[in-house]
């Protein structure tokens, strides 16, 4: 079955101490994204790579980075999280860049206190 | 640059009515669009999209879109609404071709 998954689903942390969201898919696509959702601003994009090695910044890349060493799996790095990074956060992936159909992740709810 | 906009974040619907979900999307040249949905506490799913083939666009669960390039709107439309399509809807569009650009998204109610 073609998958995205994202792990945790759900995590409280507090400010300063470092998380990692994974998120790997089983679809041999090319390109991933990170986006964040938020109230009355819809999802914002904070990183995407097009392929291994190729990462660049979205919309909203302050305080997060990213890594790409295999096809499958693209982590989220909070190296420093703050508050104002409470947010859900969702994994995308499709097999040509953005303007093909993206798949979803299930989402990760991160509460920074 | 690409943007889109969504007209109303909130809207209310009678089962059985009309369902309109309304985006404006700021190109010069013909876009790419998308319109996603969210159910409840998941992830997003692709309703439908346009590629320039046609200018309407029929999707799952009896949604459809007309892409009008001198409105610069694609608007969603389902002739009568179910309860099931109570969600949050997302209308997006490609930054060249590496980004993606989502509108703000308008919630559904469907009312029984």
């Amino acid at each position: 079955e073609a998958q995205v998954t994202q792990n945790p689903r759900y995590l409280i942390t507090v400010t300063g101490k470092k998380l990692t969201v994974t998120c790997s898919q089983n679809m041999n696509h090319e390109y991933m994204s990170w986006y964040r959702q938020d109230p009355g601003l819809g999802l914002r994009q904070i990183y995407y790579s097009m392929n291994v090695e190729v990462t660049d910044k979205g919309d909203v890349p302050e305080g997060y980075k990213v890594s790409r060493k295999e096809k499958r799996n693209f982590p989220l790095i909070l190296e420093s999280p703050s508050p104002n990074q409470t947010s859900l956060y969702f994994c995308a992936t499709s097999q040509g860049y953005a303007t093909e159909t993206q798949y979803f992740g299930p989402g990760t709810r991160l509460l920074v206190l | 640059a690409q943007s889109v906009t969504q007209l109303g974040s909130h809207v209310s619907v009678s089962e059985g009515a009309l369902v309109l979900l309304r985006c404006n999307y700021s190109s010069s040249v013909p876009p790419y669009l998308f319109w996603y949905v969210q159910y409840p506490n998941q992830g997003l799913q692709l309703l439908l999209k346009y590629t320039s083939a046609a200018t309407l666009v029929k999707g799952i669960n009896g949604f459809e879109a007309e892409f009008k390039k001198s409105e610069t709107s694609f608007h969603l439309t389902k002739p009568s609404a179910h309860m099931s399509d109570a969600a949050e809807y997302f209308c997006a569009s490609p930054r060249g071709s590496e980004k993606l650009v989502f509108g703000k998204g308008t919630k559904l109610t469907v009312n029984p």
